[in-house]
């Protein structure tokens, strides 16, 4: 099975920071990948799909970039509403499967 | 636009099984696509579970594959989970999912299930 590696788990950042969160895989993968944002009490949200595209709707300041083994998802200029907790995800193909990564909570420092 | 809505008992007694429906409005199942379950116990990660297309054809998490009955109701627009032989390591929020087999794009709002006696 594939194993995902996200870090770092917690960052504590200001508002107009830059920010990258970064995901490893155990072994190459293709661009399956997948960035989410999760605010409490909420269901997650997709932010970026195929390793670097923007979902409709989300601000240009998340961008995501990477293949191979290595992706990150970079916000350019932290505002007040992108504290939240951060996961990535890979999707193989053969075998079928799913893996998260353990996320990053980005709080406000 | 596609609307996704989970129900279900909140609360479940150990080893019996867990039972959630997933309801889809705005887009039918039959015309394609994944549907997928996600779990996230309090406080932690995200979990996939198992996914399932329009046919009835399923992939499941290793991990749970031997307690887990995915199915699709395709009549009445909507899919089902079964969770069999839990424990208080399945509670949980459960959400439902389409699956793009890439990722997850739509997901409903999650409904929190409570293994307990």
């Amino acid at each position: 099975d594939i194993q995902m590696t996200q870090s770092p788990s917690s960052l504590s950042a200001s508002v107009g920071d830059r920010v990258t969160i970064t995901c490893r895989a155990s072994q190459g993968i293709r661009n399956d990948l997948g960035w989410y944002q999760q605010k409490p009490g909420k269901a997650p949200k997709r932010l970026i799909y195929a390793a670097s595209s923007l979902q409709s709707g989300v601000p240009s300041r998340f961008s995501g970039s990477g293949s191979g083994t290595e992706f990150t998802l970079t916000i350019s200029s932290l505002q007040p509403e992108d504290f939240a907790t951060y996961y990535c995800l890979q999707h193989n193909s053969y075998p079928p499967m799913y893996t998260f990564g353990q996320g990053t909570k980005l709080e406000i420092k | 636009q596609v609307q996704l809505q989970e129900s279900g008992p909140g609360l479940v007694k150990p080893s019996e099984t867990l039972s959630l429906t997933c309801a889809v409005s705005g887009y039918s199942i039959s015309s394609g696509y994944y549907w997928g379950w996600i779990r996230q116990p309090p406080g932690k990660g995200l979990e996939w579970i198992g996914s399932i297309y329009h046919s009835g054809s399923t992939y499941y998490n290793p991990s749970l594959k031997s307690r887990v009955t995915i199915s699709v109701d395709t009549s009445k627009n909507q899919f089902s989970l079964k969770l069999s032989s839990v424990t208080a390591a399945d509670t949980a929020v459960y959400y439902c999912a389409r699956d793009l087999m890439e990722t997850f794009d739509y997901w409903g709002q999650g409904t929190l299930v409570t293994v307990s006696s």
